[in-house]
């Protein structure tokens, strides 16, 4: 089975520029995942969602970061404008609930280096 | 909201010997603690998870315990061999589908 499936694998772009970061969940998972991982504030949440609404983005750091669930099978997480202190790997991860119990699956991650 | 700790933040063991993580939470109402592994470059991958009806919990060199009264859980990796080496990553949470807190993480370095 495949699993979770992030774009891009890598970004690198100049401070100013909108970045849009790009999650498949697992088929069937209805819940999904944004994280974000630093050296310094190790694995933080940012906002879930479950059934593509939004459930709780308290993580969020600021205005500048959005999270949009179209649909069950696609997520983007986008900053706008970005700044370099958003440079860290954000994952996505998805999960089932219910008599479909199943533990976070984590994808393999979109390095993010804002110059 | 649920707080994780994690030590030690660094962990250097001999081939063979056994390691051990240990975490603590917060939050008594957390009835979930998953364990990830995470290798360069990869994203984490959960090895064994515990829930809080069970003291313990083994998966051939893994086990995980847990102290529901003292709010703690450990990860055992005994018979640790070079692929071990990678950085360990507890968590907290409410059942599946909730979200969970995560440790800073244990570098574990398996020397051969």
């Amino acid at each position: 089975d495949a699993g979770v499936i992030q774009s891009p694998r890598h970004e690198v772009t100049e401070m100013g520029q909108e970045v849009t970061l790009r999650c498949k969940p697992i088929s069937g998972h209805d819940y999904l995942f944004w994280y974000r991982q630093t050296m310094m504030r190790g694995l933080e949440l940012l906002i879930y969602f479950n059934n593509n609404v939004p459930i709780d983005d308290s993580g969020m750091p600021e205005d500048r970061f959005s999270a949009k669930m179209p649909n069950a099978s696609f997520s983007t997480l986008k900053i706008q404008p970005s700044e370099p202190r958003d440079s860290a790997v954000y994952f996505c991860a998805s999960n089932a609930r219910g008599a479909n119990n199943q533990p976070q699956h984590f994808g393999d991650g979109t390095r993010l280096s804002i110059l | 909201g649920e707080n994780v700790e994690q030590h030690p933040s660094t962990l250097s063991v001999q081939e063979g010997d056994s390691a051990v993580i240990k975490c603590t939470y917060s939050d008594s109402a957390s009835n979930y603690f998953p364990w990830y592994k995470q290798e360069l470059g990869k994203g984490p991958q959960l090895i064994i998870d515990i829930r809080s009806n069970v003291g313990e919990k083994k998966d051939q060199r893994i086990a995980v315990t847990l102290n529901k009264t003292a709010k703690h859980f450990s990860l055992h990796i005994t018979e640790t061999q070079p692929e071990d080496s990678a950085v360990y990553f507890c968590a907290a949470g409410m059942e599946y589908g909730n979200k969970l807190v995560f440790g800073a993480g244990t570098i574990l370095r398996v020397k051969s």
